[in-house]
């Protein structure tokens, strides 16, 4: 399977606890988002890798919040003290440097599912 | 900042054609996309415009009207494997210079036979 890979699929965690999501993207895209999706809700944007650089982080994203993408390929989110509105879909998508500008087509992966209890 | 609007839900019957709206208000606008999600799947790319007009891909088109923030998906000979959510998602400026989505709330296709 060459899409996008996210792991874990479901988290369970109880409130306070820290969470780590990774995000493998298409072997050859240099950009990666992380979205947030809750139920009847579109994507909600969180952060954009360009290669290892992170690029932009939401405006309304919690200091709780962090993620890294430090060579370039693979992407961790990390979420600490987690609280239970954090509980969402957690998604992550890549597109390819050619498709900027372009067609901007953005491959999603099947996404973290993650409850706070 | 940005808003979106579009249709929360939308029915027709297989065989026929179906037009979901999305209307924005954004600064620094620079192209509009839409993705189909089926329930429990991952959104997958349908269009992207960047310039007034329409755009076909099959049996679905896309339109866009800069100077009216105004775009629509047209979807044709409807299908039951078209029932799914439909989000508009508009690309403007992040603070670090980049060019990042905001989606909408999603318009729900049901198909009928």
């Amino acid at each position: 399977d060459t899409g996008v890979s996210q792991n874990p699929r479901h988290k369970i965690t109880k409130r306070g606890q820290n969470v780590t999501f990774r995000c493998d993207p298409i072997s050859e895209h240099n950009r990666l988002y992380w979205y947030r999706q809750t139920l009847g809700q579109g994507p909600e944007f969180l952060t954009y890798f360009q290669n290892e650089a992170q690029l932009e982080k939401s405006r309304l994203l919690s200091d709780r919040f962090s993620a890294e993408r430090p060579k370039g390929s693979f992407s961790t989110l990390e979420i600490q003290r987690t609280e239970q509105g954090d509980s969402a879909m957690y998604l992550c998508a890549s597109s390819h440097p050619l498709a900027a500008g372009k067609y901007n087509e953005q491959f999603f992966g099947p996404g973290t599912r993650l409850t706070v209890l | 900042g940005q808003s979106l609007e579009q249709p929360s839900e939308v029915t027709a019957v297989e065989g026929a054609i179906v037009q979901i709206n999305c209307t924005y208000q954004t600064s620094g606008f620079y192209g509009l996309s839409w993705y189909q999600q089926h329930d429990g799947g991952a959104p997958t790319f349908l269009s992207y415009n960047a310039l007034d007009g329409l755009e076909e891909t099959g049996r679905f088109s896309s339109f866009l009207s800069r100077s009216d923030s105004y775009g629509y998906l047209l979807l044709q000979e409807l299908q039951m494997k078209d029932s799914a959510s439909y989000f508009c998602a508009v690309y403007s400026m992040g603070v670090g210079g980049s060019y990042i989505p905001t989606f909408g709330r999603g318009t729900s296709l049901i198909v009928h036979p």
